[in-house]
């Protein structure tokens, strides 16, 4: 079974600083796709960024990008130039890229506090 | 719609008691998706609609949950006999199409309370 696994409960970050969040996983698929989901207190789940397996290029949205090693199963998300905005709950997940159900794997989570 | 719409926000109900929870999905978004989000924990899968099929029930975590989707659009999620461990927030998602590299589109989420 998939699992994925965000080893930093909390993290904290000056506001323009950068801050990287881990994020593992284990899987016996070739194909497949990651994600970053931000939840800020409104509770509503916000895709960040998104990186298919098949592709060796990290993925950037803005400020944010994420470094993708395949073979170590290591998906991490890094924000850069920190802003109070980021605050919030952040969240990794796994999904297959075939078979019949699409669902995603999330991690537990890491806790992001942006200092003034 | 615009979004993801889940009804109620928060729901606060005597244990034993049945529990209907609402999800209004993207116009045109064909995959559903419930999860169940406990304190301090991920994002646990609960159900999957895809279009007409039949719907993948493997999270459900005991013949008490149940949920359904009419016309392939509105989704009902219901919890019979409520217990405390039921107490979590509940997450609806959609997605335009069950393959390929998109992410979901969740709502808000129901904060379901067993006291």
């Amino acid at each position: 079974a998939q699992t994925v696994t965000q080893s930093q409960p909390e993290m904290s970050v000056q506001e323009a600083e950068t801050v990287t969040l881990s994020c593992t996983y284990d899987t016996s698929e070739s194909d497949y796709y990651l994600f970053w989901y931000k939840q800020p207190p409104s509770r509503q789940m916000i895709l960040v960024i998104r990186q298919e397996a098949y592709k060796q290029q990290n993925a950037t949205e803005n400020r944010f990008s994420v470094n993708f090693q395949k073979a170590a199963k290591s998906f991490s998300l890094k924000i850069s130039d920190s802003q109070l905005g980021d605050a919030a709950m952040y969240f990794c997940a796994y999904r297959i890229s075939g078979g019949s159900n699409y669902k995603l794997t999330f991690g537990k989570g890491t806790l992001l506090t942006v200092n003034p | 719609g615009a979004g993801v719409s889940q009804s109620p926000s928060n729901k606060v109900t005597e244990k034993g008691k049945d529990v209907e929870l609402r999800c209004d999905p993207i116009s045109g978004h064909t995959a559903l998706y419930w999860y169940r989000q406990s304190l301090g924990q991920g994002l646990e899968f609960l159900i999957y609609f895809q279009g007409n099929s039949a719907p993948d029930k493997s999270g459900l975590p005991s013949d008490r949950f149940s949920a359904e989707r009419t016309g392939g659009s509105v989704s009902t999620l219901t919890i019979q006999r409520t217990q405390q461990e039921d107490s979590a927030v509940y997450l609806c998602a959609s997605t335009i199409q069950a393959g390929g590299a998109y992410g979901y589109t969740f709502g808000s989420g129901t904060r379901l309370t067993v006291v």
